[in-house]
Formats: C-alpha cells, sequence, structure tokens
C-alpha cells in the first residue's frame, strides 16, 4: 500500500459508544496530524505529532483522544461524543519541516466520515 | 497571525470556460503557499505550490503565482474540464513561525457543466 490509509471510511456511533479511527502512513514521513472537515467551515486542526511526540493540541474536547504508538500510525479514540461531532475527519502526514527546505508539504488521507446519533 | 481567505463558493461555469478562484493570506513572517485539491468521496492533495515571492505554482493546467504585494496567490486555469469538478483549498505554512501549522481556507467548490 502507499500513501495515507484511514478505517474505517464511514462510521456511525450513537453518544455513549467507544470507537477509534485509524491512519496509517507508508510515506516515512515522521510528523502525523489529525484535521475535522465540517460543511461551510475551514479545515481544523486537531492535533499533530512530530516524531511520535504531541506537539500540538487545539483546544480539542478530551472526548477526543489522540494515540501516536509510532512514526507510521495514528489512532483518533472516540468516546461520548455529541452529534455536532458528526465530520469528516481527516488524518494527514508530512516530513518534518526544515528551514532550509520549506514546510513539509502534506499528505492527506480519504477521510473517516463520522456520523454520531 | 497566519490566516487565509478564499472567495465563495460555489461557482459553475461551462466546460472550457476560464477559472480564478482568489486567494488572500495575512502572515506575519515568510510563509510558502499551496493549493489543494478534493475531489468528491477523496481526501485533499497537494495542486499546486509556491515557497517564496513572485514563485508561479503550475499543475495540471492551473497556475497560481505568489504575489507579496498584494498578499494574494490566485488560482487560475484557462480552459477548464468536467473533470476538474471538485473543491478548491488555499493554504499557508511558516514554519519560522508557526512550526506544523497549516492554515487553509474555507474551500470553494467548483463545477463544470458540459
Amino acid at each position: 500500500e502507499t500513501g495515507v490509509t484511514q478505517t474505517p471510511r464511514h462510521l456511525v456511533m450513537g453518544m455513549t459508544n467507544k470507537k477509534s479511527l485509524k491512519c496509517e502512513q507508508h510515506l516515512g514521513h515522521n510528523a502525523m496530524y489529525w484535521y475535522k472537515q465540517s460543511a461551510k467551515k475551514p479545515l481544523e486542526l486537531m492535533f499533530v505529532y512530530s516524531l511520535e511526540e504531541r506537539v500540538e493540541n487545539n483546544s480539542v474536547p478530551s472526548r477526543f483522544s489522540p494515540e501516536c504508538p509510532n512514526s507510521s500510525h495514528l489512532f483518533l479514540h472516540l468516546h461520548t461524543l455529541q452529534p455536532e461531532d458528526s465530520a469528516l475527519y481527516l488524518c494527514a502526514s508530512s516530513q518534518e519541516p526544515t528551514l532550509a527546505g520549506g514546510p513539509g508539504e502534506l499528505f492527506f488521507g480519504e477521510g473517516s466520515r463520522l456520523t454520531v446519533l | 497571525g497566519n490566516s487565509v481567505t478564499q472567495m465563495e463558493g460555489p461557482v459553475t461555469l461551462s466546460e472550457e470556460a476560464f477559472l480564478t478562484i482568489n486567494c488572500t493570506y495575512t502572515a506575519t513572517g515568510y510563509p510558502s503557499l499551496f493549493w489543494y485539491v478534493q475531489y468528491p468521496g477523496e481526501g485533499l492533495q497537494l495542486l499546486l505550490k509556491a515557497t517564496k515571492a513572485d514563485d508561479k505554482g503550475s499543475n495540471k493546467g492551473f497556475e497560481a503565482t505568489y504575489r507579496k504585494e498584494t498578499t494574494s496567490f490566485h488560482l487560475e486555469k484557462g480552459s477548464v474540464q468536467v473533470s476538474d469538478s471538485a473543491v478548491y483549498f488555499c493554504a499557508l505554512s511558516d514554519p519560522e513561525s508557526d512550526g506544523n501549522q497549516f492554515y487553509f481556507g474555507t474551500g470553494t467548490s467548483l463545477t463544470v457543466i458540459p
């Protein structure tokens, strides 16, 4: 497999369920991201992991819990979500930016479409 | 701070029409600028980029020039095709000031009709 792979592609869950989204990148990158895409809104950065350490957490509610066990895998654990959390969750990866080389290009997965009932 | 503003959609064009999608940015430093495209049911993919002022990014007939004097990075294509129907996102990144942060616009939906 190549690129960034996300599973599941579609997920329907109740507000009391616990589920996880999985992302795997096969590009040898060392930074991974979770974004939330809702209709009519800019992409919202949720979490960034660089070299397996969390470097960004944009005031995301604690009902979203990320995990990055290694540089190729990223999870988003979900529990007690609200209907307004329904959205497309996009995973991305990049090579750590360098001052000489500029920012690394983001490579996105196809997303996990989450519906919270 | 850093931010991106792009024109609201949706945009509907006939095949072979000229396309412009406006994007302006605010930045504290010297960012790199990107256009990403999202086809239906897919994630975002990089369309083109420019890393410094006056650079022109181009790909698949699309072009955008990094204009520092007008803080703009407008996307253009001379003759659109039905297959160009997608959502287009302008984005900015400035590692010196913001590390791994990418700033995206709200996206502009383009529909090309035969």
